[in-house]
């Protein structure tokens, strides 16, 4: 149990693009959910937590309308990166919390972007 | 603000041999803590949870929690080469549900 997935694996996009990643708990409801993002052989960093129906809240220096997040049901959160740069390119990781006695947050594969 | 402290390493040692990890925290209210593995390349894998003080085992893995003292541990037995990986600690306090990561531990087993 606890599985979290996320979509795409891998996506490399031109500069101006946007790009839209979605994170899904397979096997339980999450009312929350969070989005990290890591650059090699650097710790995660949290950048947002996502609540079902209502907004996110960025952490400090994210900002919002370059990262949109939707989490639009108790089993799906999304992350738009919105015209992406190459500096946007990163290892994109979400993981849905897993309430009750444990509380407890299962992370998704991650997702590669790669912005030319 | 709260902080969670691992040694960075990397943390060499042989296989078969016992592989220790530890980790410090900042908030005297936390009660969760959390052991994760991080191969290179993935996401975070959840190894081990821990709530009270004392040990917990599971499988080659034992979790050491002392609250006073305020470090969590994590205990690898018969280390393989194939647990070499990044080893981040968790640490959530009872009115957040954000657990805070620390950086994480490097751990290299060695044929």
């Amino acid at each position: 149990g606890a599985v979290v997935s996320q979509h795409p694996s891998r996506v490399i996009c031109k500069s101006g693009t946007s790009v839209k990643i979605e994170c899904r708990s397979l096997d339980f409801q999450a009312t929350t959910m969070f989005w990290y993002r890591q650059f090699p052989k650097k710790s995660l960093m949290l950048m947002a937590t996502s609540n079902e129906g209502s907004k996110a809240t960025y952490e400090q220096g994210v900002e919002k309308d370059k990262f949109l997040i939707n989490h639009a049901s108790l089993t799906l959160s999304t992350l738009t990166v919105t015209s992406a740069h190459p500096e946007d390119s990163s290892f994109y990781i979400c993981s849905a919390r897993l309430g009750g006695d444990t509380d407890t947050q299962y992370f998704g594969p991650g997702t590669r972007l790669t912005v030319l | 603000q709260k902080e969670v402290e691992q040694n960075s390493g990397p943390l060499s040692v042989p296989e078969g041999a016992i592989a220790s990890l530890n980790c410090t925290y900042s908030d005297r209210v936390s009660q969760s803590f959390f052991w994760y593995r991080q191969y290179s390349g993935k996401s975070p894998e959840l190894i081990m949870s821990i709530y009270s003080n004392g040990d917990k085992e599971d499988g080659r893995f034992t979790a050491q929690l002392n609250k006073a003292s305020q470090y969590v541990s994590l205990l690898i037995r018969d280390s393989q080469p194939s647990d070499s990986a990044t080893y981040l600690c968790a640490v959530k306090s009872g009115g957040s549900y954000i657990p805070t990561f620390g950086r994480g531990t490097s751990l290299i087993v060695h044929p």
